[in-house]
């Protein structure tokens, strides 16, 4: 069974950029796994960021941008504030109506 | 504006049945797919199951297959979740999800979610 990968934790400083990876157990991910992106604080429901790779959910600063690195999934936060330290999610689609979540990235702003 | 609001969770003891159910506002509730979506204690996100807006496809996760059973009333605006054989590993906060797509694709809007614990 594929599993998704993510980084268990990252760290950036205020103001700075990071780039948050979602890769796969087995293979390369590409547009067709529809690589789509959530934002989770604790206690609360999650939030959609990016769909489709690179498509910026309603609402969604464009400090946050999607896209393909390599083999993997990417999401890039730039000039981060302190409200960005979260839990980051990734989603893949698998085909045949089936979906796979990344074990997420609890981020630390500091 | 979009709202989903999932009732139907509480304490059951393994081996037991609950019935969710999410009533969908803001928007044409037929014209969307909808996901359930689980986060156990302290762990990360799992689909679980969806649904075309028609009503006629329905997925599920394997480790919830032939346990959990997906259906909406396009009528009332209300999807539901039919939990049966429960587990204590199915402990979890319930999500219901509108997905962007009529048949399916991945979630945009959330509801605040209904908590299942299962424990004797």
């Amino acid at each position: 069974q594929t599993v998704v990968t993510q980084e268990p934790s990252f760290s950036v400083s205020p103001g700075g950029t990071v780039t948050l990876t979602c890769g796969l157990s087995s293979g390369s991910v590409s547009t067709s796994y529809y690589p789509s992106w959530y934002q989770q604080t604790p206690g609360q429901a999650p939030r959609a960021l990016i769909y489709t790779t690179n498509s910026r959910s309603s609402g969604v600063p464009d400090r946050f941008s999607g896209s393909i690195l390599g083999s993997k999934a990417a999401l890039t936060i730039t000039g981060a504030q302190a409200d960005d330290e979260s839990d980051y999610y990734c989603l893949l689609y698998m085909g045949s109506g089936f979906w796979v979540f990344g074990g997420g990235t609890k981020l630390t702003v500091l | 504006e979009v709202q989903l609001l999932e009732s139907g969770g509480g304490l059951v003891q393994p081996g037991g049945s609950l019935r969710l159910s999410c009533a969908a506002s803001g928007f044409t509730f037929s014209t969307y797919a909808m996901s359930w979506v689980r986060q156990a204690p302290g762990k990360g996100l799992e689909w679980v199951s969806g649904i075309s807006g028609s009503g006629d496809t329905t997925y599920y996760a394997d480790s919830v297959k032939g346990r959990f059973t997906i259906s909406r009333d396009n009528t009332k605006n209300t999807l539901y979740l039919q939990i049966n054989s429960l587990r204590a590993e199915d402990t979890a906060v319930y999500y219901c999800a509108r997905d962007r797509g009529r048949v399916t694709a991945a979630p945009d809007y959330w509801g605040q979610g209904t908590l299942v614990t299962v424990s004797s």
